[in-house]
C-alpha cells in the first residue's frame, strides 16, 4: 500500500526557517515523482513543484520558484519542502502527493495527510 | 500560464439528483484534465484523470467528459457523502487547479 506520511504541524515566527517532510512507503521511492501542493486557509489548491528522488530533478511552478526549496533524501525515502525566511503569507496547509505514473506532469493519485504551517509574530 | 475556471462557485442539489460541474481552460489542454474531491479536514482525492477515466475505486456515478478547453464532471445520483468541494486540474504543462466548486445540499 502506497503511503505518504507528513511531519506534524508547525508554528513559526516571520523570518524563521522551516523544513517539513514527507516519507513515502509501499513503493519504490526513487521511481516516482513527489510533488507539493499549497492550500491557504479557506482557499483552493496550488501546485508548487515536484521532485524525482531518483536523480533529484526538480521542477518549480513559476509562482513558487525562488520562494521555496524542494529536496529529497532517497536513503530514507523522504521528500522535503523548506523555507529560508518565512512570511505570514506562508500560513497554509501543505500536502505532498505522488502521481500514479512516473511522469512529472500528471495527476496526483496519492496524498499525504497535510502539514499545517502557521507563521505569526 | 493556463487559467482554469470552474462554474458555478457553489451548486445546491438535492440528494438523489444529478449534479453537473463545469471547468474551462484558457487554452487547449487536450485531455490532460483531472478532477478531485475534497472534504473538510481531508486531503483531496483523485476522481477522474484523462478527462474521462475514473481513478481506482471511484464509483460509476462519477463521470467526466470533454476535451480541449471545456470539461464536465457529472455525478449521476448524489449520495450524502458526495457533498464536498470539487477541483479540476490541467496537467498539459505546468499543472494548475481551478478555484473549486462547492457542492452543497439543497
Amino acid at each position: 500500500e502506497v503511503q505518504l506520511v507528513q511531519s506534524g504541524a508547525e508554528v513559526k515566527k516571520p523570518g524563521e526557517s522551516l523544513k517539513i517532510s514527507c516519507k513515502g512507503s509501499g513503493y519504490s521511492f526513487t521511481s516516482y515523482w513527489i510533488g507539493w501542493v499549497r492550500q491557504m486557509p479557506g482557499k483552493g489548491l496550488e501546485w508548487m513543484g515536484i521532485i524525482y528522488p531518483g536523480d533529484s530533478d526538480t521542477r518549480y511552478s513559476p509562482s513558487f520558484q525562488g520562494q521555496v526549496t524542494i529536496s529529497a533524501d532517497k536513503s530514507i525515502s523522504t521528500a522535503y519542502l523548506q523555507w529560508s525566511s518565512l512570511k505570514a503569507s506562508d500560513t497554509a496547509m501543505y500536502y505532498c502527493a505522488r502521481p500514479g505514473v512516473d511522469t512529472a506532469m500528471a495527476p496526483f493519485d496519492y496524498w499525504g495527510q497535510g502539514t499545517l504551517v502557521t507563521v505569526s509574530s | 500560464e493556463i487559467v482554469m475556471t470552474q462554474s458555478p462557485a457553489t451548486l445546491s442539489v438535492s440528494p438523489g439528483e444529478r449534479a453537473t460541474l463545469s471547468c474551462r481552460a484558457s487554452q487547449s489542454v487536450s485531455s490532460n484534465l483531472a478532477w478531485y474531491q475534497q472534504k473538510p479536514g481531508q486531503a483531496p482525492r483523485l476522481l477522474i484523470y484523462g478527462a474521462s477515466t475514473r481513478a481506482t475505486g471511484i464509483p460509476a456515478r462519477f463521470s467526466g467528459s470533454g476535451s480541449g478547453t471545456e470539461f464536465t464532471l457529472t455525478i449521476s445520483s448524489l449520495q450524502s457523502e458526495d457533498f464536498a468541494v470539487y477541483y479540476c486540474q490541467q496537467y498539459n504543462n505546468w499543472p494548475h487547479f481551478g478555484q473549486g466548486t462547492k457542492l452543497e445540499i439543497k
